[in-house]
């Protein structure tokens, strides 16, 4: 089974900074590569598909890039309503999310 | 409004049965696959179980392989996930999702708890 790791599990940051988590796939997963944002109590939204495209909605300051095994997640400048939890997801008939990341206050 | 809701949850004892269902609202559903996740209390996200968009197909996660059953009623616009022996560590918020770009559309979860 195909292993997906994010880094680091937990990020303290302040507003208007740049930030960037890393998922790594165990294999090649092409751009088959996901990420959702989910806040305490609710349920994960969808931020980025096929590892770079931004999902309808969705601030442009999220973006996404990588393919094969590495991938990343940018927020250009980090706003109050980013402090959540972050998850990548290989997504091709294989549904595995990585472990999580928590973006918290610095 | 498009949206996905679950129901079923609640507390049930270790080995017993519990049947989760979710409903679709506002989209066409019977092209879309569904799948469910789950997320134990303080834990991250387990994908669990998926069913094509004719019921069809359908896949397991280990954990749950053997215990877990996906059914679909497209007239209707549900599905149900009938969980068997259940175990402490099936213990989570049971989510419902839809499968677009990537798990586009969720529901709110509904939270099932195995304990004697």
């Amino acid at each position: 089974d195909i292993q997906m790791t994010q880094s680091p599990s937990t990020l303290s940051a302040s507003v208007g900074d740049r930030l960037t988590i890393t998922c790594r796939a165990s294999q090649s997963i092409n751009n088959w590569l996901a990420w959702y944002q989910q806040k305490p109590g609710k349920a994960p939204k969808l931020l980025i598909y096929k590892a770079s495209s931004l999902e309808s909605g969705v601030p442009s300051r999220f973006s996404g890039s990588g393919s094969g095994t590495e991938f990343t997640l940018t927020i250009s400048s980090l706003q109050p309503d980013d402090f959540a939890t972050y998850y990548c997801q290989h997504f091709n008939s294989h549904w595995t999310f990585g472990q999580g990341t928590k973006v918290d206050i610095k | 409004q498009v949206q996905l809701v679950e129901s079923g949850g609640g507390v049930v004892q270790p080995g017993k049965s519990l049947r989760l269902s979710c409903a679709a609202f506002g989209f066409t559903f019977s092209p879309s696959a569904i799948h469910w996740v789950r997320q134990a209390p303080g834990k991250g996200l387990e994908w669990v179980a998926f069913i094509s968009h004719d019921g069809n197909n359908k896949d397991y996660a280990d954990s749950v392989k053997g215990r877990f059953t996906l059914s679909r009623d497209n007239y209707k616009n549900t599905l149900s996930l009938q969980m068997n022996s259940l175990r402490a560590e099936d213990t989570a918020v049971y989510y419902c999702a839809r499968e677009g770009h990537a798990f586009d559309i969720w529901g709110r979860g509904t939270m099932v708890t195995v304990s004697s």
